[in-house]
């Protein structure tokens, strides 16, 4: 069964710009968390969706939005970029039973704003 | 507000046994995780304690106890392959589906 896929794997932009990622989830999970990964940072939590509802939200500002699609697919965006998202944002999906503590992860979206 | 608490370097040697802890701060607290990333790669998931007690998995056991807000995970007949940064992460908060991440221990080991 195939993992989970995140676009565009790189992607370089500019101060001001805005970004959209996308991440597909295993087949069946319905649950989507995306991170930011910075290093010496760890994980920072940015939100997590479940059929289509935002259930929790990090402390990021409110450039940083996202949403999940009917088939769980979900995009995060990012407006008015700041050279301080330059990041590796990670998308884990879930069952979203709530039971156990497994997320499986995509290999990231590498970000670099100049 | 949550936080996690975990050494950001250990080194060992190959063959012998390493522990690292987590210590954490939650509001509300549903089960502890830990997680496994090699540079360039994907966090993996390893092991999730919700009760007091060891979990154990080939290699790699995972402790729990919910009184110290405490846990730790240890590694046994170390390879150089487990050279790696490792993530406890706690559910809990808020929200039993939320999800919050330490900052990570670098692993080094030597042959």
């Amino acid at each position: 069964k195939a993992g989970v896929t995140q676009t565009p794997r790189y992607l370089i932009k500019t101060r001001g710009q805005q970004v959209t990622l996308s991440c597909s989830p295993i087949s069946g999970h319905r649950s989507v968390s995306w991170y930011q990964q910075t290093p010496g940072q760890g994980l920072q939590f940015l939100f997590e969706y479940f059929s289509e509802t935002q259930r929790n939200k990090g402390n990021f500002p409110g450039r940083f939005s996202g949403r999940q699609f009917s088939n769980s697919r979900s995009e995060m965006n990012v407006s008015t970029l700041e050279l301080g998202d330059s990041a590796l944002y990670l998308c884990a999906s879930s069952l979203g039973a709530d039971n156990t503590g497994e997320l499986f992860f995509g290999e990231g979206s590498r970000l670099t704003v100049l | 507000g949550q936080s996690l608490e975990q050494p950001s370097e250990v080194t060992a040697v190959e063959g012998a046994i390493v522990q690292i802890n987590c210590t954490y701060q939650t509001s509300g607290f549903y089960g502890l995780s830990w997680y496994q990333q090699h540079d360039g790669g994907a966090p993996t998931f390893l092991s999730y304690n919700a009760l007091d007690g060891l979990e154990e998995t080939g290699r790699f056991s995972s402790f729990l106890s919910r009184s110290d807000s405490y846990g730790y995970l240890l590694l046994q007949e170390l390879q150089m392959k487990d050279s790696a940064s490792y993530f406890c992460a706690v559910r809990g908060g808020s929200s039993a589906s939320k999800i919050i991440f330490g900052s990570g221990t670098r692993l080094s080991i030597r042959p």
